[in-house]
């Protein structure tokens, strides 16, 4: 079967940095989204791992180790903006995204 | 440039209703998608169209409906509503179905089946 796991809610405080991880066992592996939900609003694009390694953009960053199944996104300076949901979506064999159930965020000051 | 609208942006429905969600691009994007959120569970495909013209099952296609005739519009069509439709649905494009492409949503419709 298809499965990603991520934390369902994490917290971490203003001007901190937090890790996000993501695990996915999916049939066939073409590439890994992570995206950023607000609250009632539309999922948006952050980030697109496909080989293994670390891709930075300004204060978030995204890991992939194909060979573990694991992915994580690591944002840095929070900022209290960045309370959100976040996505993780395996892109399969097909080119269709299945995606995790995503990780609530929430920031304290 | 507005990317993807929906609408309605809410809706009421009674059971056993007919319903079409709309979702119109202006990006010239090839694919198309729909998706049902619910709480605790990921986004989940309905029905997708990689081109104008033609059109593809997701994850839980049945009790829904699609078509698309021109490259800009993908509406969704609820046949007899059932109160498990509840949901919040999105509307996505992209480029084209390959390796990478960004899906970019529209603003979503927040539909109760009573």
């Amino acid at each position: 079967g298809q499965n990603i796991d991520q934390p369902t809610e994490m917290t971490a405080t203003e001007g901190a940095i937090v890790q996000i991880n993501c695990t996915y066992q999916t049939s066939g592996f073409n590439g890994l989204f992570w995206y950023q939900q607000h609250a009632g609003e539309a999922p948006t694009f952050l980030s697109y791992n496909v080989l293994d390694g670390l891709e930075e953009k300004g204060r978030f960053s995204s890991f992939l180790s194909r060979s573990k199944g694991y992915s994580y996104l690591l944002l840095k300076e929070l900022q209290m903006k960045d309370s959100a949901s976040y996505l993780c979506a395996v892109e399969d064999s097909n080119y269709q995204l299945i995606w995790g159930a995503g990780t609530k965020l929430i920031i304290k000051p | 440039i507005a990317g993807i609208t929906q609408a309605p942006t809410s809706q009421i429905l009674a059971a056993g209703r007919r319903m079409t969600l709309r979702c119109t691009q202006d990006m010239r994007h090839n694919a198309m998608y729909w998706y049902r959120q619910d709480l605790g569970l990921g986004l989940r495909l309905i029905h997708y169209s990689n081109t104008a013209g033609t059109t593809g099952k997701g994850e839980v296609p049945d009790g829904y409906s699609v078509s698309r005739a021109n490259t800009d519009d993908f509406p969704l069509t609820l046949a007899s509503a059932v109160p498990s439709q509840t949901s919040v649905y999105f509307c996505a494009s992209s480029e084209g179905l390959a390796g990478g492409q960004t899906q970019y949503f529209g603003p979503g419709t927040r539909l109760t089946v009573l």
